[in-house]
């Protein structure tokens, strides 16, 4: 079965760079979330999209946008990096049934590995 | 707000032992949705079983099973005749469930517990 492809796997960036993140949803997938997690933590929720608009924000920086195209795969862009930036970016998807609840759990990608150096 | 947590930070176990991870969440809302995912050393989140808050049955697959009681807020998770493969950080997660407005379904997330099981 399709899952939630995510890439790049890896990235190595210099602080002050920018990142872009992709992710491609299980087809049919309707909503698209971003988790950030930190070395040792536990993942944190940062946004989520729903059918191309932005459903919840949680703890995204400013200096963190994402979206949501019509193909329904789903972009983060990650500006100004710092070295706290460095963690495992995830990205999940569900879709919601005709009552408007999401009767799928969330599958999660394998992750982006970002380092900042 | 949602609260997720995991008591037990790390486990060792040596292989064939069961092992219960536990979980004890806070939620405002009457119905929501409780999972457990695995993380093996290679980092991906693996799904094991979500849990809707008015199925209070406990479910077992295979080694794994689940028991949900809402008195106790809690959603314990054993392990029968653990393997070496069963080494992994064990997340259990908390979500909102029904359409609330822009309906959201963020997961909160408990801190994990790492299981290591030994030969």
């Amino acid at each position: 079965a399709a899952g939630v492809i995510q890439s790049p796997r890896h990235l190595i960036k210099e602080k002050r760079e920018t990142a872009t993140l992709k992710c491609y949803p299980i087809p049919r997938h309707d909503t698209v979330y971003w988790y950030q997690q930190g070395p040792g933590q536990d993942p944190q929720f940062l946004i989520s999209f729903y059918e191309k608009m932005q459903s919840d924000k949680g703890s995204i920086p400013d200096r963190f946008s994402a979206q949501q195209f019509s193909d329904y795969h789903s972009e983060l862009n990650m500006s100004s990096l710092e070295l706290g930036d460095s963690a495992l970016y995830f990205c999940a998807s569900s879709r919601r049934d005709k009552t408007g609840d999401s009767n799928q759990p969330q599958h999660f990608g394998d992750g982006t590995r970002l380092s900042i150096l | 707000a949602q609260k997720v947590t995991q008591a037990q930070t790390e486990i060792s176990v040596v292989e064939k032992e069961d092992v219960t991870l536990d979980c004890v969440y806070e939620t405002r809302d009457t119905t929501y949705y409780l999972f457990w995912y695995k993380q093996p050393p290679s980092g991906e989140l693996v799904f094991l079983i979500r849990r809707n808050s008015f199925d209070e049955q406990n479910e077992i697959s295979g080694r794994y099973s689940w028991n949900f009681q809402k008195s106790t807020s809690s959603f314990n998770f054993t392990i029968t005749a653990s393997q070496v493969v069963d080494s992994a950080v064990y997340f259990c997660a908390l979500s909102q469930y029904g359409n609330s407005g822009g309906s959201n379904y963020k997961l909160t997330f408990g801190k994990g517990t790492l299981l290591t099981v030994n030969p």
